[in-house]
């Protein structure tokens, strides 16, 4: 079965950019989208079709996808942004998640 | 504004039943695709099933496979979820989600606040 992989933790300081990384096989011929998910509350997408931001969304969050990598990356990087990342692919039928990436902004 | 509220978890015995429901508001409910998302206690997003907008095409994570079914009322804007023979690690918070297109599959754009259902004896 399809996986998506991703770094269990990231640690950025404010203002600098961080970068979260997912890694399948031959993703960059699917679609990938992002969730960002805060203590307590519910998923939020951030990122679909690989780099489209939905409406509300900061422009500091975009998105790359190619080859076998995804990447989230966050510029100028704030404290709000403190949060779990999950990367969402569809293979086969089935949504996949990553297993989601700590964003730690000290 | 879009809202997704669940309903319908609860504490249930290994082997039970138990059938959640999300209703929809805020948008044309028969136009998108719909799925179930659950999330274990401090565990990551898993995802359940998807509905395509009609109900006529599903899709199960082969961990439910068998003994979940999904499914949709349009009229009511609601979206269920019959859950049998439940098992100590289907344990988790079950998020109600709208696809973001009338065929089902990623992305989710709007998410509910989830519903908890915990199997345990």
């Amino acid at each position: 079965s399809y996986e998506l992989t991703q770094p269990p933790s990231v640690s950025v300081s404010p203002g600098q950019t961080a970068s979260i990384t997912c890694s399948g096989d031959k993703l960059g011929d699917k679609y990938a989208c992002w969730y960002q998910q805060k203590p307590g509350q519910s998923p939020v997408l951030v990122i679909y079709q690989d780099n489209k931001r939905p409406s509300g969304i900061p422009e500091r969050f975009s998105g790359s996808n190619s080859g076998n990598t995804a990447t989230l990356t966050i510029s100028g990087t704030q404290a709000m942004d403190e949060a779990d990342y999950y990367c969402q692919a569809w293979d086969s039928n089935t949504v996949i998640f990553g297993g989601g990436t700590k964003l730690t902004v000290l | 504004e879009v809202q997704l509220l669940e309903s319908g978890g609860d504490l249930v015995q290994p082997g039970g039943s138990l059938r959640l429901s999300c209703a929809a508001s805020g948008f044309t409910f028969s136009s998108s695709a719909m799925s179930w998302v659950r999330q274990a206690p401090g565990k990551g997003l898993e995802w359940v099933s998807s509905i395509s907008n009609s109900g006529g095409t599903t899709y199960y994570a082969d961990s439910v496979k068998g003994r979940f079914t999904i499914s949709r009322v349009n009229s009511k804007s609601t979206l269920y979820l019959q859950m049998h023979s439940l098992r100590a690690e289907d344990t988790a918070l079950y998020y109600c989600a709208k696809d973001q297109v009338a065929a089902a599959g990623p992305p989710f754009d709007y998410w509910g606040q989830g519903t908890l259902v915990t199997v345990s004896s």
